[in-house]
């Protein structure tokens, strides 16, 4: 089946500094790929959609500069936090529809980022 | 703002015993409808899905009951396991532009009790 891989799963840094998360289609092609925001024992709020090729697009109230996405190639989506903050520590989760068009998403595991 | 309602927040079940957790959705548009299921510090992972076209889907333990007209579906875990402690999520999509997207519920944190 479709396998979504995410790097780091868990990742700590000092604030102010910037931590780049890479999502990864293992066995198929992804032109579009969604990252997810999970604060803890909360739902999974979309961040972005990103497409391989162009810009990405933001859900409203996110920070594109802040979140910077890069969808390079059809299997590998980065999303980088800039300049992350405390606030910004986070679970954050990228996923795929593992077919084009597919009504469902492969999920990767997530990556948690704790921001000191 | 499309939402998908979901309820209970938390649930705690003995084992043996049935969990149901109950989503109801406002966008008539919604076409597809899938659970899923994540144990903490995972992604989630799609448990099951219906069409609204179908009133019931079975798979093993899992089911899901659908009602079109009261826009309600819900999730039936019978003979309910430890090993089932994760939290749930409905989520609801449809079709649009070449890609979907999913709205999610706000999750059930199941607890099943030895």
């Amino acid at each position: 089946g479709a396998v979504v891989s995410q790097h780091p799963s868990r990742v700590i840094c000092k604030s102010g500094t910037s931590v780049k998360i890479e999502c990864r289609s293992l066995d198929f092609q992804a032109t579009t790929m969604f990252w997810y925001r999970q604060f803890p024992k909360q739902s999974l709020m979309l961040m972005a959609t990103s497409n391989e090729g162009s810009k990405a697009t933001y859900e409203q109230g996110v920070e594109k500069d802040k979140f910077l996405i890069n969808h390079a190639s059809l299997t590998l989506s980065t999303l980088t936090v800039t300049s992350a903050h405390p606030e910004d520590s986070s679970f954050y989760i990228c996923s795929a529809p593992p077919t084009p068009g597919a009504n469902v998403l492969t999920f990767g595991a997530g990556s948690r980022l704790t921001v000191l | 703002q499309q939402q998908v309602k979901q309820s209970p927040q938390s649930l705690i079940v003995q084992k043996g015993g049935i969990s149901i957790i109950n989503c109801a959705y406002e966008n008539t548009a919604f076409d597809y409808f899938p659970w899923y299921q994540q144990f903490p510090g995972k992604g989630p992972a799609l448990l099951i899905a219906i069409r609204p076209d179908v009133s019931e889907k079975k798979e093993g333990r899992f089911t899901i009951s659908f009602n079109k007209s009261a826009k309600q579906f819900s999730l039936h875990i019978m003979d309910s396991q430890p090993g089932d402690s994760a939290t749930y999520f409905c989520a609801a999509t449809y079709s649009n532009s070449g890609y979907s997207t999913l709205t999610f519920g706000k999750g059930t944190m199941l607890l099943v009790s030895p």
